[in-house]
């Protein structure tokens, strides 16, 4: 069975902080995937970054980064110089090679001004 | 053009009614889902589809019956809806070909009164 594990529910920082937001996984297979999905208030889920179990580079998209190691099962998210626009809920997934998503429960971040 | 539409954007209803939820993606993707995310903001996979065939059905009450009547839709119908039915349903879809990302629809808000 596959389980997503973010074990902060909430994270209150303030501008231009740097902040990481944790992600354990749990699966049997070897074949995976791992997504971070931003959902702002307004309700969308905006897609952040695709992982594949085979690929553990690290990642870096302007202010976003994200740390992917198997050998700890964690795929962790960090916000370099966090803004208000990022204060959102964060979903961390973990999807088989049928397409079956697992979602962790979610990380609300609120950056304060 | 919107990837991933579903409709109507909010519902609100009568226990015990019938209602449906439509989903559209002009993506091309061969596989579509529904997604339940209750007050709490936990996402949970309800149903999968791969080519108008059922392959993920999680534990959903029998009263959720999807319908595909082809890879680019996937309709929800939910009989003698109950208070517990009100949650924001998404519509989602992917590909095998990139490694399972989904996309999502901005979300269906239901409230059973």
């Amino acid at each position: 069975a596959q389980k997503v594990t973010q074990a902060q529910t909430e994270i209150s920082v303030v501008e231009k902080e740097d902040v990481t937001l944790d992600c354990v996984y749990e699966t049997r297979d070897t074949t995976y995937y791992l997504f971070w999905y931003k959902q702002p208030p307004s309700g969308e889920l905006v897609f952040l970054i695709r992982r594949n179990s085979f690929d553990e580079q690290n990642e870096i998209s302007g202010r976003y980064s994200w740390n992917f190691q198997k050998s700890t099962s964690s795929f962790n998210f960090t916000i370099t110089a966090s803004q208000v626009v990022d204060s959102a809920v964060y979903f961390c997934a973990l999807s088989d090679n049928a397409g079956k998503s697992t979602f962790g429960d979610g990380t609300t971040l609120t950056v304060k001004p | 053009d919107t990837a991933v539409s579903q409709t109507p954007k909010y519902l609100v209803t009568q226990m015990g009614n019938d209602k449906s939820i439509k989903c559209e993606q002009n993506l091309g993707h061969d596989t579509m889902y529904w997604y339940k995310q209750d007050s709490k903001k936990f996402l949970k996979i309800m149903f999968s589809y791969n080519n108008k065939e059922l392959i993920i059905n999680e534990t959903v009450p029998n009263r959720f019956s999807p319908k595909s009547p082809d890879k680019a839709h996937l309709n929800l119908h939910i009989n003698s809806l109950e208070l517990g039915d009100s949650a924001v349903y998404f519509c989602a879809s992917s590909t095998r070909d990139r490694g399972q990302m989904v996309f999502f629809g901005a979300g269906t808000r239901l409230s059973v009164l």
